[in-house]
């Protein structure tokens, strides 16, 4: 069965700091990749997708992430943190029959 | 950008009572929109896919007669959650997904928490 993993369920960070957040999935054929960032008391919203092409993709506020096929990773990361980034980071691939299956989310508390 | 709303935002119920509650994308047409159910501190789980004038397609545990799928339009699914119990309290999210379905990129709406007392 498919499935996604993130590596850590909270993370804490001070501002400034750098962010590396972990993501693998499981899944031999054709995957689309994205990440969520879920503000507290807000909806899902996208930070960056992969689809096909360059595997470092650069999303909005800052994100990035590296597809490494070999690895079956695509990790979230970020040079230096905010306060505001502080939220809910979810993980999410569609791979056979085009489903969304995310990662089980990891908190991120930036300390001012 | 795609922007989908779900209505209401939160409602409470009585136990054994039904709950609808609506998803709309509200500047494009999604042909394709999907249900997710959330626990607190949890991920989201996918409960099933509709598609504009067919069948939803239900996960595997989710039962299709309680949780009554209909997407009449290609602005509008709805979920009725029949006879609720406090069990089905939860945060419900829909999203939407124009042309070729989940591969192409899925928009949230902000959820809906339903407390059945």
């Amino acid at each position: 069965a498919q499935s996604v993993s993130q590596h850590n369920h909270h993370v804490i960070l001070s501002e400034a700091a750098s962010l590396e957040l972990g993501c693998n999935y499981s899944y031999g054929g054709t995957v689309n990749l994205f990440w969520y960032v879920q503000y507290p008391g807000q909806h899902l919203q996208l930070l960056l997708k992969y689809f096909s092409g360059d595997p470092l993709v650069k999303g909005i506020k800052g994100f990035e992430a590296e597809f490494i096929k070999s690895k079956f990773s695509f990790n979230l990361r970020k040079p230096s943190v905010q306060w505001s980034d502080t939220a809910e980071y979810f993980c999410a691939v569609t791979g056979q029959g085009g489903k969304l299956i995310f990662g089980q989310g990891t908190e991120l508390s930036v300390k001012p | 950008g795609a922007v989908v709303s779900q209505h209401p935002s939160w409602v409470i119920c009585k136990s054994g009572t039904s709950v609808k509650i609506e998803c709309r994308s509200l500047d494009f047409q999604a042909t394709t929109m999907f249900w997710y159910r959330q626990f607190p501190k949890q991920s989201l789980m996918l409960m099933a896919t509709s598609n504009e004038g067919s069948k939803a397609t239900y996960e595997q545990g989710v039962e299709k007669d309680k949780f009554l799928i209909n997407h009449a339009s290609l602005t509008l699914s709805t979920l009725t959650v029949t006879s609720a119990h406090p069990e089905d309290s939860s945060f419900y999210i829909c999203s939407a997904a124009s042309g070729g379905g989940a591969y192409n990129e899925q928009f949230f709406g902000p959820g809906t928490r339903l407390t059945v007392l």
